[in-house]
């Protein structure tokens, strides 16, 4: 059963870079059962944001509003897929979640981490 | 890249059925049938509950049922449940990128 957990600083400072990890388990990042891995924020008492998607081949779509900002990859040594986000403010505070598509849909999200706090601010 | 849009909130008695709508456009509900939808207990991480505008996975209990039409998408909970009270998230492929919908809080009266 592939679980996923998400790792992360907690607190960042404005203008730093964010940088998480999911740590897959269960499962190969890039096994041929794996569509794609994806983050997806959710600030305090809010809706959900997607953030952007990595392949299991490491292509990746990010979302057009964070684009300028953000690089997804994966490390198939750890089995981990990482996230940073480039000069960030106290928007980009949220939850953040890491989330994978097993193969059977094009564009679902089967599983999810339980999600890393993360706060920007001075 | 818009967000879709949902109802901000409703609500029903036990044993009643709900329906949740998520309208978007042709560039995303309209144009590919590859919409999902996503329960959200508090503190919690979402959960699938429909993929494919009307797939369930495995364990999702046959109450929850979806459909679409046109731009628009919709989740049906039959047999409302104690349980059943959550936030529920739509989500769909918009051509290379994916949007949520602001989401919906379900209410057990």
């Amino acid at each position: 059963q592939v679980q996923l957990q998400e790792s992360g600083p907690g607190l960042v400072r404005p203008s730093q870079t964010l940088s998480l990890t999911c740590l897959v388990s269960g499962d190969s990042i890039n096994s041929p059962n794996v569509r794609y891995w994806g983050w997806i924020r959710q600030p305090a008492g809010k809706g959900l944001e997607w953030i952007g998607r990595v392949y299991a081949s490491g292509g990746t779509i990010y979302s057009p509003s964070l684009k300028s900002r953000l690089t997804m990859s994966l490390d198939t040594s750890t089995n981990q897929v990482s996230l940073k986000l480039k000069s960030v403010t106290a928007p980009d505070t949220a939850i953040y979640f890491c989330a994978g598509n097993l193969g059977n849909s094009y564009d679902a999200f089967h599983i999810w981490g339980p999600g890393t706090v993360v706060t920007v601010s001075s | 890249q818009s967000a879709l849009t949902q109802p901000r909130s409703v609500s029903g008695s036990p044993g009643q059925s709900v329906t949740i709508t998520c309208t978007g456009t042709s560039d995303d509900v309209g144009g590919y049938n590859y919409v999902s939808w996503y329960q959200q207990h508090p503190g919690k991480a979402p959960k699938l509950l429909i993929y494919d505008v009307t797939k369930r996975p495995s364990g999702v209990p046959d109450r929850f049922s979806a459909s679409k039409s046109g731009n628009t998408a919709s989740l049906t909970i039959s047999g409302l449940q104690a349980e059943d009270e959550s936030d529920y998230f739509c989500c769909s492929y918009a051509g290379s990128y994916t949007v949520f919908g602001g989401g919906t809080k379900v209410t057990v009266l």
